[in-house]
């Protein structure tokens, strides 16, 4: 059964900084892996979507990469800003469509 | 394109009554699914749909839960009889067709209290 874990739970950090958000997947057998943002008392909002036969997407400040064999995906997002605030979630798919999700990581930006 | 629509955004109900969730998905778009979201157990994926038939249906947590889609533009989730337990927040996300290639439209989510 695949498991999706994001570490840490939770990461507050100053404004201009980097982010860095980490998901990691038991079976590497994915077809894609999605990172979504999800604002408090929201629906969740796409990002990127890297297909498994990628290492990498970028989009603006945002880049995930993918490294199948070790069941790994990182988003960095570039010089965070207090918009930049919210839940970050990973999913992937595998067999039979579904996604299965991470539990999210909570971040703060402060200004 | 109004995204995928959900009604009602809350929905609070006690004990026994029956609950109906409703889904519109994007126009065009050709699979369906239903996702629970709670603090303990995170997203989960309850059932989806492919040209209105119901693909899996294994996240259904029991059978107080049935799910429907009549047409490509409409989908029901209906909790009968309700219980504390299943307050949770419920999405409906879309994608254009099934295949690797897609990604997932999420609506702004239903969030149900049952007291």
């Amino acid at each position: 059964k695949q498991e999706v874990t994001q570490i840490p739970a939770a990461l507050s950090v100053p404004e201009g900084e980097n982010l860095v958000l980490n998901c990691s997947f038991t079976d590497s057998a994915i077809y894609n892996l999605q990172w979504f943002r999800q604002d408090p008392g929201k629906g969740l909002t796409s990002l990127l979507l890297i297909q498994s036969s990628q290492r990498e997407q970028t989009s603006g400040r945002l880049n995930a990469s993918l490294d199948k064999s070790s069941g790994r995906s990182t988003l960095y997002i570039a010089a965070s800003q207090p918009g930049d605030s919210a839940t970050y979630l990973c999913a992937v798919k595998a067999a039979g469509n579904k996604l299965t999700f991470g539990g999210g990581t909570r971040v703060l930006v402060k200004p | 394109d109004a995204g995928v629509i959900q009604s009602p955004r809350h929905e609070v109900t006690e004990m026994g009554q029956e609950v109906t969730l409703r889904c519109k998905p994007i126009s065009g778009h050709n699979s369906l699914f239903w996702y629970r979201q709670t603090m303990m157990r995170g997203l989960e994926l309850l059932i989806y749909f492919n040209n209105n038939v119901p693909i899996d249906d294994s996240g259904m947590p029991e059978d107080r839960f049935s799910a429907k889609m009549p047409n490509a533009s409409f989908s029901t989730l209906k909790i009968q009889p309700s219980e504390p337990r299943d307050s949770a927040v419920y999405f409906c996300a879309s994608i254009p067709q099934e295949g690797s290639y897609n990604e997932q439209f999420f609506g702004p989510g239903t969030r149900l209290t049952v007291l």
